[in-house]
């Protein structure tokens, strides 16, 4: 079935780094979600991508979708103690939607 | 309003014992959806309710059952719980059930089976 993958699993950042993590399907998406959880909270919807090569900012949030539809990022620009978290992409399966493991970002301050 | 509701938010059980967690929404929503979060695996979907009256499999139902109660309610029952299903559950909801639809969680049960 298809599959959704996220890479790096874990990544830590010093406050005011970058960040990067990826996420890779084994199949064309027709659109991509991306959650932010918080350490002990729930999944927050943060944003879909749905045209290929659609990129959307929201602050220091940058997120793409690849060209073939197949792979999607999201970049933080000047990281803070506030995003740290897991952060899930998650593409359609059937009628449903199938999560990635997520990563977890850590932020030294 | 208060959107996703869970009960309870911890629950400690022995192995063969049943219980039914519970979920609600206030936002008017057709679709439910009961996931389960384990470590490094991300969250996967038990089963759903894509309206009122109708569920059906998600990707690990087996040793789960569900209720659509009503259109705000949907519960999941455990009926003879094991270790292996020491986890974190997660309920949410969205509009229409249609891909693309935000889904909006509630705040989990966290269940851990001796």
């Amino acid at each position: 079935g298809q599959q959704v993958m996220q890479i790096p699993q874990y990544q830590h950042v010093q406050e005011g780094e970058d960040f990067t993590t990826y996420c890779n399907s084994s199949t064309t998406l027709s659109n991509i979600q991306w959650y932010k959880q918080r350490p002990g909270g729930h999944p927050v919807f943060l944003i879909q991508l749905v045209k290929s090569g659609e990129v959307k900012k929201q602050k220091r949030l940058t997120f793409q979708f690849g060209e073939a539809k197949k792979n999607s990022s999201l970049h933080i620009t000047a990281t803070q103690t506030t995003d740290v978290g897991t952060y899930f992409c998650a593409g359609p399966r059937g009628q449903n939607f199938v999560f990635g493991p997520g990563t977890r970002l850590s932020v030294l301050p | 309003n208060a959107g996703v509701t869970q009960t309870p938010k911890f629950q400690v059980l022995k192995t063969g014992q049943s219980m039914t967690l519970q979920c609600a929404q206030d936002m008017n929503h057709n679709s439910m959806y009961w996931y389960r979060q384990d470590p490094g695996m991300g969250l996967r979907l038990i089963y759903y309710s894509a309206s009122e009256g109708t569920t059906d499999k998600g990707e690990v139902p087996n040793g789960y059952n569900v209720s659509r109660l009503n259109k705000r309610e949907f519960s999941l029952r455990l009926e003879s719980a094991a270790p292996s299903q020491t986890s974190v559950y997660f309920c949410a909801s969205s509009e229409t059930g249609f891909l693309g639809d935000t889904q909006y969680f509630g705040p989990g049960t966290r269940l851990t089976v001796l």
